[in-house]
């Protein structure tokens, strides 16, 4: 069973506060691991791809870290903001196996 | 570049009928997937399809299927209605070149079985 599992299941913060978010996955048959940003009435909007072991992404004060090995991976936004505020979604991509999504971090950023 | 886009947005339908959905990639890209997504669960995988074939399928009944055509737009049809249907359904394609495909979502389309 592929499960794919997000937490906390959801976070409130106030503007200006820093954050992260966990996503775990199986640690075998890894072939990449995908972040998504779903604002409400907005189609998820895809943030970074991840395929090796150790990898770092940034965008912005969004950066995400990579652990295949023990499969997990983090979510960091720095100093957050009002239009943050958005549903965090991983996905897993294993070898021979669909997009498995976990049911995400619904995080508020509170003015 | 247009986005993904997806008809209807809206749907109202009753047990029993059997609906349609479209789904237009972006230009170029080859490979559509479908989810479902009901309240309190992630986005569920149903199928995904490049040049025509469908490469997976996720654990849904047979009342589920779908197509593709030539021109990579795609369609789903969900036979025999049932409450538990009711759900926002995604499209999501991607140029299918490797490891690092981004899938690009459109806004999906609402569907409420009564």
């Amino acid at each position: 069973i592929l499960n794919v599992e997000q937490s906390p299941q959801s976070l409130h913060v106030q503007e200006g506060d820093s954050t992260n978010f966990t996503c775990s996955f199986p640690s075998s048959n890894f072939y990449a691991l995908h972040w998504y940003r779903w604002e409400t009435a907005k189609s998820p909007e895809a943030l970074f791809v991840m395929t090796l072991n150790g990898d770092e992404k940034k965008k912005g004060r969004i950066s995400a870290t990579l652990n295949t090995k023990e499969g997990y991976s983090y979510l960091y936004i720095k100093g957050s903001q009002p239009e943050d505020s958005a549903t965090y979604l991983c996905a897993f991509k294993g070898l021979g196996y669909d997009m498995r999504f976990g049911a995400g971090t619904r995080l508020t950023v509170k003015p | 570049k247009a986005g993904v886009t997806q008809t209807p947005r809206y749907l109202i339908k009753t047990r029993g009928q059997q609906v349609t959905l479209s789904c237009s990639p972006i230009s170029g890209h080859r490979s559509v997937s479908w989810y479902q997504q009901t309240p309190g669960q992630g986005l569920q995988f149903l199928f995904e399809y490049f040049s025509e074939t469908q490469r997976n399928k996720g654990n849904f009944p047979g009342r589920f299927s779908g197509r593709q055509f030539s021109n990579s737009r795609s369609e789903m049809n969900v036979s025999t209605l049932e409450l538990g249907d009711s759900a926002l359904y995604l499209c999501a394609s991607r140029l299918v070149k490797g490891r690092t495909d981004t899938q690009y979502f459109g806004p999906g389309t609402r569907l409420t079985v009564l």
